[in-house]
This record gives C-alpha cells, structure tokens and sequence, in this order.
C-alpha cells in the first residue's frame, strides 16, 4: 500500500523559508516522479511543481506562481522528498500535499500546513 | 498548459438523484483523467483512474467516462456519504486540476 507522509509544516513570517519533507513507503520510491500540490484555505487543488526520477533525469518543473522561490529535491536512499520554500508570501498559506501516479492512479499524503504571517 | 474547465460549481441533489459532473481539457489528455472526492479538513480520495477505472473499494454508484478533451463523473444514487467537493484532474503531463464541484444537499 503506498504510503505518503508529509511533515514539517509551520508558521512563518512573509520572507522566511521553510522545508517541508514526505516520507514513502509502498512502491519503489526511486523509480516513482512526483508531485507537490497545495490547497490554499477554502481553495482549489494547485499543482506547485514535480520531480523526475533519477532514471528519467531527475528534473524539476515549477508552477508559475513559486517558480524561482520554491525547490524540490529528493533523497532516494531515504525514500524522501523535500519542498524548500524560500521569499514565503502570505498567498503561500497552504496545505501541502506531496502525490505521486506512479502506479497509474494518484496517490496523495494526508497534507501539511504552512502559515505565512506576521 | 493544459487547463482544466469542470461543471458545475455547485450542485444541490436529493438522496437517491443522479448526478452528472462535466470536466473539459483544453488539449487532448488521453485517458490520464481522475476524479476525485474531497471532504473538509482531509486529503483528496481517488475514485476513478485513467477516467474510467473504479479505485478499489469505492463504490459502484460512481463511474467515470471520456477520453480526448472531455470527460464525466456519474453517480448512480447519491448516498449521505457522497456530499462533499469533487475534482477532476489530468496526469498526461504537468498535473492540473478543475475548479471543483461541490455537490449539497437539496
């Protein structure tokens, strides 16, 4: 069963950085491309960004609105992912959800929220 | 980018209607389309994959259908478990969601 679990959400001033991590378990975590999603309070879905495997290059793309604030990496051998989150802004207030398709249908982490405020 | 135009916003149903959720892409997504149902303060829950395939352990009222640019989400009998937010959401190449659907009651 896949198991996604994020953690390290928080609150933080407008400017500051955060990380947030999701440990996997349930599927070859380092054959597996995936997704941060986020859900502003009382929002929609928005797709923030994605990692490749590092069998498929390993490459990032960004959603428009953090690209160039936001990173997300990985670490195969810890079965981890990471979102670091730099120039926070208070639009930012989210709940972040780590998701994968890697096995043909979504699979998402039950989520965790970060506050941008002063 | 590929956007994703999902109908209606809103939709207020009795127990037992059928209801009918329209998802629109604005290119060709195959039949990497899945719908999913959110409840407040908890994580989306996968019903359909690959726009017709039922996720193991949801139900037989809801059903999935489409391929190309336009898609629907079913459900047969609308049960008390079933009012909440539904989205659409393509998986071809960046994911995108609709807006949502919140499905209430009547």
């Amino acid at each position: 069963e896949v198991q996604l679990v994020e953690s390290g959400g928080g609150l933080v001033k407008p400017g500051g950085s955060l990380s947030v991590s999701c440990a996997a378990s349930g599927f070859t975590f380092s054959n597996a491309w995936m997704s941060w999603v986020r859900q502003a309070p009382g929002k929609g879905l928005e797709w923030v960004g994605r990692i490749r495997s590092e069998l498929d290059g390993g490459t990032t793309e960004y959603a428009a609105p953090v690209k160039g604030r936001f990173t997300i990496s990985r670490d195969d051998s810890k079965n981890t992912l990471y979102l670091q989150m730099n120039s926070l802004k208070i639009e930012d207030t989210a709940v972040y959800y780590c998701a994968t398709g890697t096995r043909g249908s979504p699979d998402w982490g039950q989520g965790t929220l970060v506050t941008v405020s002063s | 980018d590929i956007q994703m135009t999902q109908s209606p916003s809103t939709l207020s149903a009795s127990v037992g209607d059928r209801v009918t959720i329209t998802c629109r892409a604005s290119q060709s997504i195959s039949s990497w389309l899945a719908w999913s149902q959110q409840k407040p303060g908890k994580a989306p829950k996968v019903l359909i994959y690959k726009a017709s395939s039922l996720e193991s352990g949801v139900p037989s009222r809801f059903s999935g259908s489409g391929s190309g640019t336009e898609f629907t989400l079913t459900i047969s009998s609308l049960q008390p478990d079933d009012f909440a937010t539904y989205y659409c959401q393509q998986y071809n190449t960046y994911w995108a969601f609709g807006q949502g659907t919140k499905v209430e009651i009547k």
